[in-house]
C-alpha cells in the first residue's frame, strides 16, 4: 500500500513549455486534489474531483487542466508554464463514505516545479 | 470565506519539553473540522490530529493534543515530550465541506538538543 504517489519529484521547464504531473493513489479513495504551495505560504486548492469523472476547479485554477483518468489517477497539466507556476505540487485523496474519517485528506510527497 | 491564521511563524523548543502552537479561525458555520498538519524538509504533508467541532472533547494522539475552543474559535496544538523529528512545520486547517482544506501560513517548529 504505497498511498498517495507523484511524479516526477522535481522538473525544470521553460517558459511556455508544457507538462502533467502525475497522481495516483491506491487506497480505493473516491475524492482526490491538486495543491500548490508557494513559500510562505499554507497550500491552496487548484482542482478537485468529487469522483470518477468529475472534476471541479479550486481557489486558483488559471493555467491548469486536471483528467481524472480513473478512480486512481488524477493529472495536473501545465499547457504553456509561466514563471508565476513555479511552485511545489501536492497531490491528496479523501477517504470515501463508509470508510471513517472520511474528512481526512492524505497527501502525495509533492513535486517540485521550477519555471524559467 | 473562512479564514485561518497562525500568527507564529516561527518557534522553538529544547527536546523533551512541551510546546503550543497557535491557530485561530474564522467562520460562521457551526459544523466543520480541523486539522493540525506536519512537514518536515521532506515535505511531505502528515496528518497529525484531527477534530470535528461537534466535539467537545479535545483530540489526543500520543504525545500530541489539542484546546479547541469553539466560542473562541481557536484550535491550539500542545506537543509533549518534543523529540527532535518533530522538528517541521506545522500547518492549521479547516474543512467546511470535503471539497477544500483551508490552510494557515505554518509555524516552523525547530527542536532544540
Amino acid at each position: 500500500n504505497a498511498g498517495v504517489t507523484q511524479t516526477p519529484k522535481f522538473q525544470v521547464l521553460k517558459t511556455g513549455q508544457s507538462m502533467t504531473l502525475q497522481c495516483a493513489q491506491d487506497m480505493n479513495h473516491n475524492s482526490m486534489y491538486w495543491y500548490r504551495q508557494d513559500p510562505g505560504m499554507g497550500l491552496r486548492l487548484i482542482y478537485y474531483s468529487a469522483s470518477e469523472g468529475t472534476t471541479d476547479k479550486g481557489e486558483v485554477p488559471n493555467g491548469y487542466n486536471v483528467s481524472r483518468l480513473n478512480k486512481r489517477e488524477f493529472s495536473l497539466r501545465l499547457e504553456s508554464a509561466a514563471p508565476s507556476q513555479t511552485s511545489v505540487y501536492f497531490c491528496a485523496s479523501r477517504r470515501s463514505l463508509g470508510q471513517g474519517y472520511q474528512e481526512t485528506q492524505y497527501f502525495g510527497p509533492g513535486t517540485r516545479l521550477l519555471v524559467l | 470565506a473562512q479564514t485561518v491564521t497562525q500568527s507564529q511563524p516561527e518557534m522553538s523548543v529544547q527536546e523533551a519539553e512541551t510546546v503550543t502552537l497557535s491557530c485561530t479561525y474564522d467562520t460562521s458555520e457551526s459544523n466543520y473540522y480541523l486539522f493540525w498538519y506536519k512537514q518536515p524538509p521532506s515535505r511531505q504533508m502528515i496528518l497529525v490530529i484531527r477534530q470535528e467541532a461537534y466535539k467537545q472533547q479535545n483530540a489526543t494522539e500520543n504525545r500530541f493534543s489539542v484546546n479547541f475552543q469553539k466560542a473562541a474559535k481557536s484550535f491550539s496544538l500542545k506537543i509533549s515530550d518534543s523529540q527532535l523529528g518533530d522538528t517541521a512545520m506545522y500547518f492549521c486547517a479547516f474543512l467546511l465541506s470535503a471539497r477544500q482544506l483551508t490552510f494557515g501560513s505554518g509555524t516552523q517548529l525547530t527542536v532544540l538538543p
